[in-house]
C-alpha cells in the first residue's frame, strides 16, 4: 500500500527554527511537494522536490532523500503566522498526489 | 483574476439528497480534481480529469459523480447523499505540461450530511 508519515502536531517558538520529517512509501515516485494550510483555509503551495538535496525558497527549505523514502521541511525564523498545518504529498507512478495527514505547528510566543 | 472558485461555501444537507458541488477555474488548466478533506486523515482523491472531455477514478469514488464538459468547470455530483461524506471538499486545478505541476486550491466547501 502507500504510505505517508508525518508527525501529528510540534510546537516550537518565536524566532527558533523547526523540522518537520516526512517519510513516504509509494507505488512509484515522481516529485514530493509541501503545501502550507492555516485553518479553514485551502493548501497552497510550499515547495517541489524531484532531485535528491536542499531547495531553500527564503525562510523555508525542503529537502529530499529518494533512497531513504524521506524529506524534511525547515522552517527559520519561525513568526506567528507560521502556525499552520503543513502537508507533505508525493506524486506516485500514476502522477496523482498521495497526501499525508498534515502536521500541526503551533507556534508560541 | 479569481483563480478556482468553489460553491456553495457551505451546505446542511439532509440524508437521500442529491447535491452538486460547483467549481470554476480560470487559469485554463488541463487537469482538476476533486478531494475531501477529514479530521486525522489526508487529502484524499474522490475523482479527477487530465483534460476536457475525460474523468477517472481517485482513492474514494464511491457515491460521486463528476463530468467535464469544458476546460473551466468541473461539478461533482453526489447522487443521495449520507452521513458518512460529511467532510469539506476541494476542488483543485493544475497545468500538467508544467514541470512541478503544482495544484492549486479553491476555498472549499463545509459539507454537513444529516
Amino acid at each position: 500500500g502507500q504510505n505517508i508519515d508525518q508527525p501529528t502536531e510540534m510546537t516550537a517558538t518565536e524566532g527558533a527554527i523547526v523540522q518537520i520529517n516526512c517519510t513516504y512509501q509509494t507505488s512509484g515516485f515522481n516529485g514530493l511537494f509541501w503545501y502550507q494550510q492555516h485553518a479553514g483555509e485551502a493548501p497552497t503551495f510550499l515547495s517541489y522536490n524531484v532531485l535528491d538535496g536542499l531547495e531553500e525558497k527564503g525562510r523555508f527549505s525542503s529537502f529530499l532523500s529518494r533512497s531513504k523514502g524521506y524529506s524534511y521541511l525547515l522552517l527559520k525564523e519561525l513568526q506567528m503566522k507560521d502556525s499552520a498545518s503543513y502537508l507533505c504529498a508525493v506524486r506516485d507512478s500514476n502522477y496523482q498526489l498521495i497526501w499525508g495527514a498534515g502536521t500541526k505547528l503551533i507556534i508560541k510566543p | 483574476i479569481a483563480g478556482i472558485t468553489q460553491a456553495p461555501t457551505s451546505q446542511i444537507l439532509a440524508a437521500g439528497r442529491r447535491m452538486t458541488l460547483r467549481c470554476t477555474q480560470d487559469m485554463r488548466h488541463n487537469a482538476m480534481y476533486w478531494y475531501r478533506q477529514d479530521l486525522g486523515l489526508g487529502l484524499r482523491l474522490i475523482h479527477y480529469s487530465n483534460t476536457a472531455g475525460t474523468t477517472g477514478k481517485g482513492e474514494v469514488p464511491d457515491g460521486y459523480s463528476v463530468s467535464r464538459a469544458n476546460t473551466d468547470d468541473f461539478p461533482l455530483t453526489l447522487a443521495s447523499a449520507v452521513p458518512s461524506q460529511t467532510s469539506v471538499y476541494f476542488c483543485a486545478s493544475s497545468d500538467r505540461l508544467a514541470g512541478d505541476n503544482e495544484q492549486f486550491f479553491g476555498p472549499g466547501t463545509r459539507l454537513t450530511v444529516l
